[in-house]
C-alpha cells in the first residue's frame, strides 16, 4: 500500500521557532493529507494538497509538494506548546484508502 | 457536532473472549476503516468498508472481522483476541465522492489483551 515516510522521527524545537517535517512517498498520488494526533488521542485533518498544487496556507502551516520528487513538507511557524503532538502525511493514490507512515513527533518547549 | 464514535474507549480482556468495539458516524459517509496503531510501526488499516454491505481487507487483516450491515456503524470484531492484538484502535469515516475529503477519526479504544 501507499504509505508516506515522515522524517524526522522526533523534533525538538523552542516556542516561537519554525518547525519542518517532511514525507516521501513512492508512487503517483491524487493528493496528499497531513494530520495531527496529540497524545493517544484521535488523528485530525489538517491541511490536503492535489497533485496539481505546489503551496498551500492554512493559519501557521504551510504546506509543499513536489511530485517530481515524491514529496511533501509541512512547516508550522512560530510554534507552540500547543502544537506538541504527531503528525503523519497521508499520500492518496487514486481511490479513497489513506495509509499513514509512522509519523514525526513534535516537541515544541516554553 | 460531526464526530465518530467508539466505544469502549478502555478494554482489558483475557486471552479468546470474543469482544466487538463500536464505531458509529453520524456524518453519511460511505466510507469506514479501522486501523491499529503500535509504537514503532504507526497507524495499520485492518478493515475498510466502501458502503453498506461492501468491506476488504486492509494490511492486517488477520484475527478480526468487521460488518457494514447499516451506513452509520463498523463494528470490529475480535472472535478470539490474543496479546499481539494489544493495541490503540482507530475507527475513521470519510466521503468517497471524489476522493479528495478528510477522513474523522474516533477517539480510539485501548485494547488489552492478557
Amino acid at each position: 500500500s501507499q504509505q508516506g515516510e515522515e522524517d524526522p522521527q522526533a523534533l525538538s524545537i523552542q516556542e516561537g521557532e519554525n518547525a519542518t517535517m517532511n514525507c516521501s512517498y513512492k508512487t503517483s498520488i491524487n493528493n496528499l493529507q497531513w494530520y495531527r494526533q496529540n497524545s493517544g488521542r484521535g488523528l485530525v485533518h489538517l491541511i490536503l494538497i492535489r497533485s496539481n498544487e505546489r503551496e498551500k496556507h492554512s493559519g501557521r502551516l504551510r504546506v509543499t509538494l513536489d511530485t517530481s520528487k515524491k514529496s511533501s513538507s509541512l512547516l508550522i511557524t512560530a510554534s507552540r506548546a500547543a502544537d506538541t503532538a504527531s503528525y503523519f502525511c497521508a499520500p492518496r493514490p487514486s481511490g479513497y484508502a489513506l495509509n499513514f507512515g509512522k509519523g514525526t513527533s513534535l516537541l515544541v518547549t516554553p | 457536532e460531526a464526530q465518530v464514535t467508539q466505544n469502549p474507549r478502555y478494554l482489558i480482556t483475557v486471552t479468546g473472549k470474543k469482544l466487538t468495539v463500536t464505531c458509529s458516524q453520524n456524518m453519511n459517509h460511505e466510507y469506514m476503516s479501522w486501523y491499529r496503531q503500535d509504537p514503532g510501526l504507526g497507524l495499520r488499516q485492518i478493515y475498510y468498508s466502501m458502503n453498506v454491505e461492501v468491506t476488504d481487507k486492509g494490511d492486517v487483516p488477520e484475527g478480526y472481522k468487521v460488518s457494514r450491515k447499516e451506513k452509520r456503524n463498523f463494528p470490529l470484531i475480535l472472535e478470539s483476541p490474543s496479546p499481539n492484538q494489544t493495541s490503540l484502535y482507530f475507527c475513521a469515516s470519510s466521503f468517497t465522492t471524489g476522493g479528495e475529503t478528510e477522513a474523522f477519526f474516533g477517539q480510539g479504544t485501548r485494547l488489552t489483551v492478557v
